[in-house]
């Protein structure tokens, strides 16, 4: 079975620029989670989807941040325009179940690393 | 807030056997993960705890205190392939739903 795919795996631009990041996740998980990673940190949640429904964002910069889930499917996420701090790596993650409802295991993408110069 | 602390960095040797601890906020909590996650990879599931207790998988065991809002991965018959950073997570319950919260990581490197 296949795991949640990501692309690109690497994007570097200027900043000002836009960018854009694409997760398919593991096939009949409802719930999809956008990560944002520095450095020797931990994983920190930027968005929560269940199905098409954003029910976490508030994590999510959104001045310069979207997101969306149109089909309830796969997913992108967008930065315009991208700043110096915005370097890191992005990752998306998937569950089977509603997080309203159940805990269940995450499991993650390889990541986007962005870098902006 | 909901920290969750675990050592920056070990280092141990190959065939050894290390402990790497993770304390954490207990309010709320559901259950804690062991993720492990190679430079440059996505963070891979290694284990659950639930319950109080020592949950083993191989080479791999993890344990859990709820009252004491501590856990360990014990990793056994270390090799070099065992480098890698390991994440302590936690899911708490909250508002509604269930939000894991990662540590941030402690960088494990396997020596000959």
């Amino acid at each position: 079975e296949a795991g949640v795919v990501q692309s690109p795996r690497y994007k570097i631009i200027e900043k000002k620029q836009p960018v854009a990041f694409w997760c398919n996740p593991i096939s009949g998980h409802n719930t999809l989670y956008w990560y944002l990673q520095n450095l020797g940190q931990g994983p920190e949640l930027l968005i929560r989807y269940e199905n098409e429904e954003a029910v976490d964002d508030s994590q999510l910069p959104k001045d310069r941040f979207s997101a969306e889930r149109l089909k309830g499917v796969d997913s992108t996420l967008k930065i315009q325009p991208a700043e110096l701090g915005d370097s890191a790596v992005y990752l998306c993650a998937s569950s089977l179940g509603f997080s309203n409802r159940v805990a269940d295991t995450q499991y993650f993408g390889p990541g986007t690393r962005l870098t902006v110069l | 807030g909901q920290n969750i602390d675990q050592p920056t960095e070990m280092t141990a040797t190959e065939g050894a056997i290390v402990q790497i601890n993770c304390t954490y906020q207990t309010s709320g909590f559901n259950r804690l993960f062991w993720y492990q996650q190679h430079a440059g990879e996505a963070p891979t599931f290694l284990s659950y705890n639930v319950l109080d207790g020592l949950e083993e998988k191989g080479r791999f065991s993890s344990f859990l205190s709820r009252s004491k809002g501590y856990s360990y991965l014990l990793l056994k018959e270390l090799q070099m392939k065992d480098s890698a950073s390991y994440l302590c997570a936690v899911i708490y319950s909250g508002a509604g739903s269930y939000q894991l919260t990662f540590g941030k990581g402690t960088k494990l490197s396997v020596i000959p």
